[in-house]
């Protein structure tokens, strides 16, 4: 029972290039997140899925977006990179009621040159 | 809207000593409260969570945590604080209509030996 992974640990892009980051989840659960962390400002909310077939946004959506491919795996794309998504990027999976707790994954680093 | 604050950006103390972490809180319906702790270069782990029930609800490691109506308060609590417990701790709320989680900006805790 792996828990929630995600692809890749590092990456280092250049300014608009685009990439997709990965997230798998073995736990059954319904609902994913995606969160930025950056220092002194917590975890911020980029997008979520309440369940298979569904997405929504964040507090902070805009320059990035989603996709669910199925009940197991909800990947975050950067279209058009720019040095301000230079962050640690956190991926989570919630079963729902009436266990409401999310389980992280590892993060994935990274820097927009 | 829902909120989280953590008031103190850094807690220090002795190992052996008690640990209290401060975390307040505004939601519009019933909040759901949770902590979390990361280690350097770690992903979010859950510590533990307030529902419904008990005011003292008590999770990982030896840790509680006090829910305060009144004072719209839920501080994490060690009443012996080890070395191994330094570390960024963040608490959140949600609404319990909402899926969405709100973190607090985190606090670093550091216990000297």
């Amino acid at each position: 029972n792996a828990g929630v992974t995600q692809t890749p640990k590092f990456q280092v892009l250049k300014t608009g290039q685009s990439m997709t980051l990965q997230c798998a989840q073995d736990m059954n659960h319904n609902s994913m997140y995606w969160y930025r962390q950056d220092p002194g400002m917590g975890l911020r909310l980029i997008y979520y899925s309440a369940s298979e077939g569904t997405t929504d946004k964040g507090e902070v959506p805009n320059g990035y977006n989603v996709s669910r491919l199925n009940k197991r795996e909800f990947s975050l794309r950067l279209e058009s990179a720019a040095p301000s998504q230079t962050s640690v990027y956190f991926c989570a999976s919630s079963p729902g009621p009436p266990s409401y707790e999310q389980y992280f994954g590892p993060g994935t680093r990274l820097t927009v040159t | 809207a829902q909120s989280v604050a953590q008031p103190e950006d850094q807690v220090n103390v002795a190992e052996g000593n008690p640990l209290t972490v401060k975390c307040t809180y505004s939601v519009s319906g019933n909040p759901y409260l949770f902590w979390y702790v990361q280690y350097p270069n770690r992903g979010l782990q859950f510590l533990l969570k307030y529902i419904t029930g008990d005011n003292l609800v008590k999770g990982s490691y030896g840790f509680e945590a006090e829910f305060n109506k009144s004072q719209t308060s839920f501080h994490l609590k060690k009443p012996s604080a080890l070395v191994s417990d330094s570390a960024l701790y963040f608490c959140a709320v949600r609404d319990g209509s909402d899926y969405k989680l709100s973190f607090g900006a985190g606090t670093t805790v550091t216990v000297r030996a």
